[in-house]
């Protein structure tokens, strides 16, 4: 049973680094993508980005400029790092994984099939 | 703004059926190789995979979902509607012009 243990500083000031990092355990870390959303309060889901086992990185354009997802396969971990945030960044963040299907001409990026459990964020001076 | 329109609210009776709806754009829902996905958020817990590629169902979902994909849009139905039913209800898409993962603004779904 694949298991997503999630974890990071959840208060931050304005400017600071958000960094939070999800453990996999369980299953394979290979053959997947890795991803992060967040939810704003009272708000929806946004995607951030996803990586894949190999390091290929998706990022919300949103959102890209500030944002860094990276891998470390030897620990089966992930992590986030969103530079100079503010108020507006205060959000659950969920790791997830990404079911991937390697088809003729690419790959389907499939379903968010296993969730972490959420780490609540807040930025506030 | 979501990149996919979902209306904020559905309400229902028990034992009803209910239909969700997903609007998207052929970079979207109506693009090659993208499949719609649905989420159920119970309060304060972590969203829940519901239907992948448009009408699969995985294991331990009960029957009474099930999704549809035409054109650019999606429908998500729930039949036999149950008071464990109440959550919110996202669709999600891999978007080419982007290119990443866009999801609707949610339904919140009410047993009456």
């Amino acid at each position: 049973q694949v298991h997503l243990q999630q974890w990071g500083a959840r208060l931050l000031k304005p400017s600071e680094t958000l960094s939070l990092t999800c453990d996999v355990s369980g299953g394979s870390f290979s053959g997947y993508h890795w991803s992060w959303i967040r939810q704003p309060p009272g708000k929806g889901l946004e995607w951030i980005g996803e990586v894949s086992h190999t390091g290929n990185s998706y990022y919300n354009p949103s959102l890209k400029s500030r944002v860094t997802i990276s891998i470390d396969t030897s620990k089966n971990q992930f992590s986030l790092e969103l530079s100079s945030v503010t108020a507006a960044d205060t959000a659950v963040y969920y790791c997830a994984r990404v079911d991937i299907v390697v088809v003729v001409d690419g790959i389907i990026h499939d379903a968010f099939d296993i969730w972490g459990q959420g780490t609540s964020v807040t930025v506030s001076s | 703004q979501p990149v996919l329109t979902q209306p904020p609210s559905v309400s229902g009776t028990p034992g009803q059926r209910v239909t969700l709806s997903c609007s998207g754009s052929t970079s979207n829902i109506g693009g090659n190789y993208n499949f719609v996905y649905w989420y159920q958020q119970l309060p304060g817990t972590a969203p829940k995979l519901l239907i992948y590629r448009n009408n699969q169902r995985p294991s331990g979902v009960p029957a009474r979902f099930s999704g549809t994909q035409s054109g650019t849009s999606a429908s998500l139905a729930i039949s036999e509607l149950r008071s464990e039913d109440e959550a919110d209800y996202y669709c999600a898409a891999w978007d080419d012009s982007l290119p990443g993962q866009v999801f609707g603004g949610g339904t919140k779904v009410t047993v009456l």
